[in-house]
């Protein structure tokens, strides 16, 4: 079975611009959760979709959005971009258990 | 509150030596309890999990143990070799909004020197 994958793998923007990450999840499993990792904060969780449906959210600002297709797929959106946005951007998939099973993630630096 | 702490933030053991990473958590009703390895420009992967209605579990070299009365669980590696190199995570659900959702200690560098 083909793991999670994330594109793309790293992103360079530049202040205010906007970003958009996809991440396919392992194959019958319909939850994707999304995760910031930073050196100094570890991993904070975003949210989670579930059946196209977002079912919890993390503590970040309006300006990160996420959204899940009818086939689990999920994109997670950054608005108005700031040099912090800078982060290794994980997802990760599940089926019905509480096991996640991560992506490589994907790098973004913000100049 | 949605917290787990994790300590220490960094070990540094010689070969051989057994390494242990605790974490407490602050919320009573969490009940399962994954541990993660991160490698250097790799994705987390689990290494072992615990549910709340088990206090040990072992697989190998590493075991985890809980104690849900004092709110903390820990891993622990033995024998430690090189290749176990790597930023460690746990993490504890939190229910909140009607569903599970993992919340993550800080990390713990764990460097083996040989």
């Amino acid at each position: 079975k083909a793991g999670v994958t994330q594109t793309p793998r790293y992103l360079i923007k530049t202040r205010g611009q906007q970003v958009t990450l996809s991440c396919s999840p392992i194959s019958g499993h319909r939850s994707v959760s999304w995760y910031q990792q930073t050196p100094g904060q570890g991993l904070q969780f975003l949210f989670e979709y579930f059946s196209e449906t977002q079912r919890n959210k993390g503590n970040f600002p309006g300006r990160f959005s996420g959204r899940q297709f009818s086939n689990s797929r999920s994109e997670m959106n950054v608005s108005t971009l700031e040099l912090g946005d800078s982060a290794l951007y994980l997802c990760a998939s599940r089926r019905d258990s509480e096991t996640q099973y991560f992506g490589p993630g994907t790098r973004l630096l913000v100049l | 509150g949605e917290n787990v702490e994790q300590h220490p933030s960094t070990l540094s053991v010689q070969e051989g030596d057994s390494a242990v990473i605790k974490c407490t958590y602050s919320d009573s009703a969490s009940n399962y309890f994954p541990w993660y390895k991160q490698e250097l420009g790799k994705r987390p992967q689990l290494i072992i999990d615990i549910r709340s209605n088990v206090g040990e579990k072992k697989d190998q070299r590493i075991a985890v143990t809980l104690n849900k009365t004092a709110k903390h669980f820990s891993l622990h590696i033995t024998e430690t070799q090189p290749e176990d190199s790597a930023v460690y995570f746990c993490a504890a659900t939190l229910f909140s909004g009607g569903y599970n959702k993992l919340i993550f200690g800080a990390g713990t560098r764990l460097a083996v020197h040989p």
